[in-house]
């Protein structure tokens, strides 16, 4: 079974700075999709950037870019002039591309944002 | 847009009692899922659906039924509550195929607890 790991719990991160949250995942699999998920006090889940395993290049949205190292299984979000909104968990996801696949979320981690 | 609508929001139970969470999505979307949310835990996999009909397990289905009887409603019943499965519900759902492809689309939880 596929594993998602986030083995930091919590980070914290000065407002304007940037922070890069880490996540690794095990799979046999070569196609692929990766995902970093927001989720703030009001528990809504928030979809931050997908990445396709196939596409070499780094996906960005605005402030938020991933690090996608498919030979180390490692894929971490990157964080830029962290505002006081981005204080939220953030959730590293995983999906194999079959019709019939499941998306496995790893453990979490709590970030906040010092004013 | 109402995308994805879990009723009812918030829950208390009794252990024994039963109950049904209902999850709409107006979207059209194939596939359909409940996870389960604790703390430290992530997001943990309780039944999936890939279409109107079929349902399958997922990584804690133990006490816990699904129905997918129309294709835009995903159903989870617990049929004997227990202090265990006190925790809060997810529903999403998520399109196959085309642009939009492969991107989880959230319901706003459901808290429930069992005492």
């Amino acid at each position: 079974a596929q594993t998602v790991t986030q083995s930091q719990p919590e980070m914290s991160v000065q407002e304007a700075e940037t922070v890069t949250l880490s996540c690794t995942y095990d799979t046999s699999e070569s196609d692929y999709y990766l995902f970093w998920y927001k989720q703030p006090p009001s528990r809504q889940m928030i979809l931050v950037i997908r990445q396709e395993a196939y596409k070499q290049q780094n996906a960005t949205e605005n402030r938020f870019s991933v690090n996608f190292q498919k030979a180390a299984k490692s894929f971490s979000l990157k964080i830029s002039d962290s505002q006081l909104g981005d204080a939220a968990m953030y959730f590293c996801a995983y999906k194999e591309s079959g019709a019939n696949s499941k998306l496995t979320f790893g453990k979490g981690i709590t970030l906040s944002v010092r004013p | 847009n109402a995308g994805v609508t879990q009723t009812p929001k918030f829950r208390v139970l009794k252990t024994g009692q039963s109950m049904t969470l209902l999850c709409a999505q107006d979207m059209n979307h194939e596939y359909m899922y409940w996870y389960r949310q604790d703390p430290g835990m992530g997001l943990r996999l309780i039944h999936y659906s890939v279409g109107e009909g079929t349902t399958a397990k997922g990584e804690v289905p133990d006490g816990y039924n699904v129905s997918r009887l129309k294709k835009q409603n995903f159903l989870l019943g617990l049929e004997s509550a227990a202090p265990s499965q006190t925790s809060v519900y997810f529903c999403a759902s998520l399109l196959a195929g085309g642009s939009g492809a492969n991107v989880l689309t959230f319901g706003a939880g459901s808290r429930l607890t069992v005492l």
